[in-house]
């Protein structure tokens, strides 16, 4: 089974402060993602990388940067967090040419 | 007009029904076409995937594409409150990066 995991559930985080929010993956997958879903809007895409360094902006970038040294994990950073930042964030990966997509379990971040 | 449309619901089934879930999208060179199940709180899953136009089935699960008519259905037989999820849509250009575009979800609940 392919295994995509966020390196938290929960977090709570104080307005200004850099955040990280990691994703590791076991399936050798070329592609990651990171996503924020909140109600009514569904899941937008912030970031994705196709390759090792490699990174395109998704449709929301702003305010978020990635990071992606290694082919299993990519990271989000949020370089200074604001409450509207507080959402539920979800990490993803596929191989390339398949069509699909594997999630992790989601990291919901508050930001007060 | 958003490329992938989703009634939100909620949609509240006794159970034992038979569920039916729909999606509409715009571009018609779509084409992969994913369901997703994503239990509160949870990361979504991958549930069924369908390339190109035709049905699939997996259980009590079919899926359904029509590309004539850019409609994607998800059918339920014999529905069971473990079944109560958001179900999300997704579609793909089929491209190397596997960018998904996604439904905004509907929320279903059976009820025992």
């Amino acid at each position: 089974d392919v295994k995509v995991t966020q390196s938290s559930r929960y977090l709570v985080k104080r307005t200004g402060e850099k955040v990280f929010l990691e994703c590791v993956q076991d399936m050798d997958h070329e592609n990651m993602f990171w996503y924020r879903q909140d109600p009514g809007l569904g899941l937008r895409l912030i970031y994705f990388s196709y390759d090792v360094k490699m990174k395109e902006k998704g449709d929301i970038p702003e305010g978020y940067s990635v990071s992606r040294e290694k082919k299993e994990r990519f990271s989000l950073i949020l370089e200074s967090a604001s409450t509207n930042q507080t959402s539920m964030y979800l990490c993803a990966s596929s191989l390339s040419g398949t069509g699909t997509a594997f999630f992790g379990q989601g990291t919901r971040l508050t930001v007060v | 007009q958003k490329e992938v449309e989703q009634d939100p619901g909620p949609l509240s089934v006794p159970e034992g029904a038979i569920v039916s879930l729909n999606c509409t999208y715009s571009n018609s060179a779509f084409q992969y076409f994913m369901w997703y199940r994503q239990y509160s709180r949870k990361g979504p899953e991958l549930l069924m995937y369908t390339y190109s136009s035709g049905n699939k089935e997996d259980g009590r699960f079919t899926a359904q594409v029509d590309k004539s008519s850019k409609y994607i259905s998800l059918f339920i037989r014999d529905s069971q409150p473990s079944d109560s999820a958001t179900y999300l849509c997704a579609t793909d250009y089929g491209g190397a990066t596997n960018k998904l575009i996604f439904g905004t979800g509907t929320l279903l609940a059976v009820q025992p």
